[in-house]
């Protein structure tokens, strides 16, 4: 049963703080993409990646946020230094992107709360 | 610019029929998806639409009119485990998620 594994699934951190998040795509798949959900804004996306190369990072802040993709099975999210409106659950997704319709595979997400 | 919306929350009965409806405008249009999403899980995938019409998968059905912008997730025989969120998405060069649309079920 493949299905996309990130980690940690939980993280408390204080204000200033980094904070890296993993995924593990989905073997096979060849689009990795990084969400992030809020109550008020609902899900977010912030990054994605075909092949390993970024596509799109326009939804991410520049300044304190990263994403990588070192290779095709890892992808990471760094914030770095964290703030309070930060907290957030953060999905990763993977994809084949091979037709429009092929539907992405959501993480478990991981909640980060930061004070 | 590019905008999705639903209805924040919907009540409805178990053994009933819903619909919840998305309208979206977008730059561009490469189809539509449901999501369903319990509290505290991830989302996962119902329904994807691309030409007009009505797509039926047992007691979720999706309808889609890109004329209108418009598109429903039709859900019968409600039960209480489809108490979740509902997401609308609309794929262009990326996807966009709606603000999700909470469905409480009353027994």
């Amino acid at each position: 049963d493949a299905r996309v594994t990130q980690t940690p699934r939980h993280k408390v951190t204080e204000m200033g703080q980094e904070v890296t998040m993993r995924c593990q795509p989905i073997l096979g798949h060849n689009t990795v993409f990084w969400y992030r959900q809020t109550m008020m804004q609902g899900l977010e996306l912030l990054a994605y990646f075909r092949n390993r190369a970024p596509l799109d990072d326009s939804g991410m802040p520049k300044d304190r946020f990263s994403a990588e993709m070192p290779d095709a099975t890892l992808a990471t999210l760094k914030i770095q230094p964290s703030e309070p409106r930060d907290s957030a659950v953060y999905f990763c997704a993977s994809g084949s992107a091979r037709r429009p319709s092929d539907t992405q595979y959501f993480g478990p997400g991981t909640r980060l709360t930061v004070l | 610019g590019q905008n999705i919306d639903q209805p924040t929350e919907m009540t409805a009965t178990e053994g009933a029929i819903v619909q919840i409806n998305c309208t979206y405008q977008t730059s561009g249009f490469n189809g539509l998806f449901w999501y369903q999403q319990h509290a505290g899980e991830a989302p996962t995938f119902l329904s994807y639409n691309v030409l007009d019409g009505l797509e039926e998968k047992g007691r979720f059905s999706s309808f889609l009119s890109r004329s209108k912008g418009y598109s429903y997730l039709l859900l019968k025989e409600l039960q209480m485990k489809d108490s979740a969120s509902y997401l609308c998405a609309v794929t262009d060069d990326k996807i966009i998620f709606g603000k999700g649309t909470r469905l409480h079920i009353l027994p």
